[in-house]
């Protein structure tokens, strides 16, 4: 099935370090989502995305929603070790509830 | 409120069995989703289950089939397991009529051997 194009591929940066990842499609969607996933663990949400220009943060993160409605960003500051696993973007078009999930970014924190 | 709760959590079977696999969503939830995710192909949607139905499919062969039942709960299983099979399988539930996302269980590891 389609899939999104999420850059990088994997990550390994020093704690302290920022970090950011983005999402590029073909398609416009009409909401981003922002997923973490841990080692044996399903995908937790992190972020979603309404509005194209939004700007949204938590904590650490902070996530956009490109203007042209076919891309996204993901921003951690100040990256802790906890901060490792996998972070997967994913777009959903007007009318559907499925997203369409990238590869996913798979970041290593050196302590 | 509790997540969504996936059982097994971990599943070994031969070729050519079969597997079933449940998953209970949040409480309010009347949507599950199911995928597959695997190193190589990340997550692979399945197929999703709305009031009992199954609204959405995604490209999977026949041997993959799911349904749903009156309490949300929902179940996949996979017929003639092949070696390919072995995956990470993943739940998730969501409220229909909001795109607040999709919430996932910690889903259910398959090794077909």
């Amino acid at each position: 099935g389609q899939q999104l194009n999420q850059s990088p591929q994997s990550m390994f940066i020093q704690e302290g370090e920022d970090v950011s990842m983005n999402c590029t499609s073909s398609s416009i969607f009409n909401t981003w989502l922002w997923y973490k996933q841990d080692p044996g663990e399903g995908p937790v949400l992190l972020i979603a995305l309404y509005k194209a220009g939004e700007l949204t943060s938590n904590g650490r993160l902070t996530a956009q929603f490109g203007i042209t409605r076919k891309d996204s960003f993901l921003n951690i500051s100040a990256s802790i070790p906890s901060d490792v696993g996998i972070y997967f973007c994913a777009g959903m078009p007007g009318g559907s509830y499925i997203p369409t999930f990238g590869r996913g970014t798979s970041l290593i924190v050196h302590p | 409120k509790a997540g969504v709760t996936q059982t097994p959590r971990y599943l070994i079977k031969t070729r050519g069995q079969q597997v079933t696999l449940s998953c209970s969503p949040i409480s309010g939830h009347r949507s599950v989703s199911w995928y597959q995710q695997t190193p190589g192909q990340g997550l692979q949607f399945l197929f999703e289950y709305f009031s009992e139905t199954q609204r959405n499919k995604g490209n999977f062969p026949g041997r993959f089939s799911g349904r749903q039942f009156s309490n949300s709960r929902s179940e996949m299983n996979v017929s003639t397991l092949e070696l390919g099979d072995s995956a990470l399988y993943l739940c998730a539930s969501s409220l229909i009529g909001t795109d607040e996302g999709l919430f996932f269980g910690s889903g259910t590891q398959l090794s077909v051997l």
